[in-house]
C-alpha cells in the first residue's frame, strides 16, 4: 500500500521558536496533501490543503503567517510553526491524495508528528 | 458548517462478540465516506469506504452501512480481537478530497 511519513516524531522546543515538519509520499506522487491538528482525546481538525506549485489553502481560523505550507515537490510538503507557544503544542497529521486507482483518489495518512512547545 | 458526528465516545465489548460503531451525517450532498482506525500515537489508518451509491459494502470482518434516508453510517466489526481497540472516525470527503471527521469513538475490547 501507499506510505506517508513524516519527520520528526517527535519534537519538544521552547517558546518563541520555529519547527518545521515533513511530509513524504514515499512510493507515489502527491499533487494534494492534506495538514490536520489533533488535541489530545479530540478528533482531526484540518488545518491548510497543500497543493504543489501552488499557494496553500487555509482554513478559517488558521493562521496563514504563523502555519506556514511549502509544497516543494510532488512527493513532500512541509509545515512550519513560527513562533510557536505552548497553545501551539498538538499532533499534527498530514495526508497526501493518490489519483486514481481503484478506489479512485484515496488519501494516505502520515504517522503524526507530537509537538510539545515549553 | 455541517459535520459528521458521533453519538457513543467509548465502546466496550467482550472480545469475540460484534462491535457496531454509528455515525450520524448531516451534509446530504456527501457521497463518500471513509471510516478510519486510530491507534494511540499514531496516524489514521484507512478500514473500508463507500459511496453513496450503495447501502453496504464488507470487507475483511468489517461491514459498513449507509443509510442516507435518515444520514446515518455505521461501522460492524465481527469477532472483535484485542487488536481492534482504538479510536475509530468516520468521515465524509468533499469537494477537493477535503475530509470531515466525526468526533470519534473510542472501542474497549475485554479479554
Amino acid at each position: 500500500g501507499a506510505v506517508v511519513s513524516q519527520h520528526p516524531s517527535r519534537v519538544i522546543c521552547k517558546s518563541g521558536t520555529s519547527v518545521k515538519i515533513e511530509c513524504r509520499s514515499l512510493d507515489f506522487q502527491a499533487t494534494t496533501m492534506f495538514w490536520y491538528r489533533q488535541f489530545p482525546k479530540q478528533s482531526l481538525m484540518l488545518m491548510a490543503t497543500s497543493n504543489e506549485g501552488s499557494k496553500a489553502t487555509y482554513e478559517q481560523g488558521v493562521e496563514k503567517d504563523k502555519f506556514l505550507i511549502n509544497h516543494a515537490s510532488l512527493t513532500l510538503s512541509t509545515l512550519t510553526v513560527t513562533s510557536a507557544h505552548p497553545e501551539d503544542s498538538s499532533f499534527y497529521i498530514c495526508s497526501a491524495v493518490r489519483r486514481g486507482g481503484f478506489r479512485s483518489d484515496t488519501q494516505y495518512f502520515g504517522p503524526g508528528t507530537r509537538l510539545t512547545v515549553l | 458548517g455541517e459535520n459528521v458526528g458521533l453519538h457513543l465516545p467509548t465502546l466496550s465489548v467482550q472480545e469475540g462478540d460484534n462491535s457496531i460503531i454509528n455515525c450520524a451525517y448531516s451534509n446530504s450532498a456527501s457521497d463518500y465516506f471513509i471510516w478510519y482506525k486510530q491507534e494511540s500515537g499514531k496516524g489514521p489508518q484507512f478500514i473500508i469506504d463507500i459511496r453513496s451509491n450503495m447501502d453496504k459494502r464488507q470487507g475483511q470482518r468489517v461491514t459498513v452501512l449507509l443509510n442516507k434516508t435518515v444520514k446515518h453510517l455505521s461501522l460492524q466489526i465481527a469477532a472483535t480481537q484485542p487488536g481492534d481497540s482504538a479510536v475509530y472516525f468516520c468521515a465524509e470527503e468533499a469537494a477537493g478530497n477535503k475530509l470531515t471527521f466525526g468526533g470519534g469513538t473510542r472501542v474497549l475490547v475485554k479479554p
